[in-house]
């Protein structure tokens, strides 16, 4: 069956800090995606990345970056010199292929709160 | 370009009404997924549409169901509502269907079930 775990519930930072949200998933797919979102207070969903079963490069964006590992099934997502701004909830993602259709269905792990105090 | 957008943002019913959540896809998207969010359970997945047909449903009862008009805009419907269908409903659309489109969500719409 499918799954993601973010076991980190709530992490608290202060400002500059460097954070890492972790992320582990289940699949037993050859080919599927993992995506990380953010939710702030607002409560819109805001995509952040989306990265395919064959690309395991890490990527960075500004101060945002993700580590893909498929040897351990895990796609972290760091951010660097972190800021009040930065304070939301983030949820990782997965989708995958249901018989030989390619799903949009996104299964989402509970979420990591992060919150960066000045 | 104008993102996706759900209406109502906000709706009060009683326990045993039924309910229609409507949500317009990003202009030139043909694919639309629901989803509920709630404290307890996080998100999880209701239905995906893609060319007004329902590719994928997830495991909710069925007095959950949707549809999607041929301009791509999307509607769903809670019947017979129970306070366990308090939640967030998240509608979000993507260019095409699958895993490898990124999907884009509205604000949602906030139920509330007295």
């Amino acid at each position: 069956a499918q799954k993601v775990t973010q076991a980190q519930t709530e992490i608290s930072v202060v400002e500059k800090e460097d954070v890492t949200l972790d992320c582990v998933y289940e699949t037993r797919d050859t080919t599927y995606y993992l995506f990380w979102y953010k939710q702030p207070p607002s409560g819109d969903l805001v995509f952040l990345i989306r990265r395919n079963s064959f690309d395991e490069q890490n990527e960075i964006s500004g101060r945002y970056s993700w580590n893909f590992q498929k040897s351990t099934s895990s796609f972290n997502f760091t951010i660097t010199a972190s800021q009040v701004v930065d304070s939301a909830v983030y949820f990782c993602a997965l989708s995958f292929s249901i018989g030989s259709s390619n799903t949009g269905k996104l299964i989402f792990g509970q979420g990591t709160t992060l919150q960066v105090k000045p | 370009k104008a993102g996706v957008t759900q209406t109502p943002r906000y709706l009060i019913k009683t326990r045993g009404q039924q309910v229609t959540l409507s949500c317009s896809p990003i202009s030139g998207h043909r694919s639309v997924s629901w989803y509920q969010q709630t404290p307890g359970q996080g998100l999880q997945f209701l239905f995906e549409y893609f060319s007004e047909t329902q590719r994928n449903k997830g495991n909710f009862p069925g007095r959950f169901s949707g549809r999607q008009f041929s301009n791509s805009r999307s509607e769903m419907n809670v019947s017979t509502l129970e306070l366990g269908d308090s939640a967030l409903y998240l509608c979000a659309s993507s260019f095409g269907a699958g895993g490898n489109n990124e999907q884009f969500f509205g604000p949602g719409t906030r139920l509330t079930v007295l």
